[in-house]
């Protein structure tokens, strides 16, 4: 069965902070799509990234990055000078966009 | 429209009727997904359409769960006999190419079943 854990259900910080949000998944897939969500309190989820079980490589999208490691079952996202739009609930799926972990809430005060 | 659009927006309803809830999907998408989603948790997947047909329903909880796309475009999610569990939001997302690719989602129904 498929599972996603994110540890941190909330974090808070202060803008222009880095902050990193932590993802790690079960799955019995050889080959498996991994995702990161991000829901505003306006409620519709914005597709932010995917990565395919194949490719380790990091990748970074402007204040965004996302760090994959297979050997850990981890794919952290990583947001650079938090700015307060920042603040929404972040969730990671795994394959198919049918297994998402429970989110974390992002909180950024100015 | 240009994005996913659900309607209602809120739903309130009693213990034991039928609610139907509708997803006009970005046009042109071939895929369409039911997801829903309970407070503080993340959405649970329902049901996946890949044209008209239901390509994966493994996530529909009970016979009282049904979906249709008659015709590839517009859903409609069907809950009969509905229960005070039910009440969740529904949320609806599209996507150009299927699974495993870039979904769109909607605002989703609130639906209260009292």
């Amino acid at each position: 069965a498929q599972k996603v854990t994110q540890a941190q259900t909330e974090i808070s910080v202060v803008e222009k902070e880095d902050v990193t949000l932590d993802c790690v998944y079960e799955t019995r897939d050889t080959t498996y799509y991994l995702f990161w969500y991000k829901q505003p309190p306006s409620g519709e989820l914005v597709f932010l990234i995917r990565r395919n079980s194949f490719d380790e490589q990091n990748e970074i999208s402007g204040r965004y990055s996302w760090n994959f490691q297979k050997s850990t079952s981890s794919f952290n996202f990583t947001i650079t000078a938090s700015q307060v739009v920042d603040s929404a609930v972040y969730f990671c799926a795994l394959s198919e966009g049918e297994t998402f972990g429970d989110g974390t809430t992002l909180t950024v005060k100015p | 429209g240009a994005g996913v659009s659900q309607t209602p927006s809120n739903k309130v309803t009693e213990k034991g009727k039928y609610v139907e809830l509708r997803c006009d999907p970005i046009s042109g998408h071939t895929a369409l997904y039911w997801y829903r989603q309970s407070l503080g948790q993340g959405p649970e997947f329902l049901i996946y359409f890949q044209g008209t047909g239901a390509a994966d329903d493994s996530g529909l909880p009970n016979d009282r769960f049904f979906a249709v796309r008659p015709e590839g475009s517009v859903s409609t999610l069907k809950i009969q006999r509905t229960e005070r569990g039910d009440s969740a939001v529904y949320l609806c997302a599209s996507s150009l190419l299927g699974q495993n690719t870039e979904a769109f989602f909607g605002q989703g129904t609130r639906l209260t079943v009292v």
